[in-house]
């Protein structure tokens, strides 16, 4: 069964450098999406992205964030300058249709879990 | 604005007896609602999800969740725990009016499964 793919597993970073998270969605999908969780706390909603532009975004994804589709597989989130308070688990995940409706289902990822010192 | 909240942080059952996960949503509409799962170290995996077909919906592993409207809830159940079962259980409803249906997570349950 075709999955959501990331990478690095985890990822340490000294606070104000770039990090860059990957992802590869599964592969007949439109609709990609990023999620983080700080530990002890809710999963949260970033930001959607389809047909190469960013569709939604939250109050979260200010312009320290970056997401881009670099070729036909890969979807990858930057933060260019990371904070302390960036340490969480981010999640990818795609659908195959737009979820306007409410019942699309999206396809998560493991998760990459990034630490910033 | 939609929301889900699962009323147990940390639910503990023996294997071979009944699970119960509680999720109340508040929305102003009927909403879908997902319940997904998550094992150490694996993804979000969605377990069943509730688009207003029918109110009692079975998802995978033996799984199945009941939409109350009356009780604004979507309870997760299961007959028989399994030792496989112990994972976070997230309760989930996309947040209405979203162009591209950004998700809104409940706060987690653990659950633990003892032999």
């Amino acid at each position: 069964e075709p999955e959501v793919t990331q990478t690095p597993s985890h990822q340490v970073t000294q606070m104000g450098q770039e990090v860059i998270l990957r992802c590869v969605p599964i592969s007949n999908h439109l609709y990609f999406y990023w999620y983080r969780q700080i530990l002890g706390q809710k999963v949260e909603f970033l930001v959607s992205f389809y047909n190469n532009e960013i569709s939604e975004k939250s109050e979260i994804f200010d312009d320290q964030f970056s997401v881009e589709r670099p070729d036909g597989s890969n979807f990858t989130l930057k933060i260019r300058s990371t904070k302390l308070e960036d340490s969480a688990m981010y999640f990818c995940a795609s659908s195959k249709r737009s979820s306007t409706s409410g019942g699309e289902t999206q396809y998560f990822g493991p998760g990459t879990r990034l630490l910033v010192l | 604005a939609q929301s889900v909240t699962q009323l147990d942080s940390h639910v503990s059952v023996s294997e071979g007896t009944p699970v119960l996960l509680r999720c109340n949503y508040s929305s102003s509409y009927s909403p879908s609602l997902f319940w997904y799962v998550q094992h150490p170290n694996k993804g979000l995996q969605l377990l069943l999800k509730y688009t207003s077909a029918a109110t009692l919906v079975k998802g995978i592993n033996g799984f199945e969740a009941e939409f109350k409207k009356s009780e604004t809830s979507f309870h997760l159940t299961k007959p028989s725990a399994h030792m496989s079962d112990a994972a976070e259980y997230f309760c989930v409803v996309p947040l209405q009016g979203g162009s591209q249906g950004n998700l809104i997570f409940g706060k987690g349950t653990k659950l633990s499964v003892k032999p």
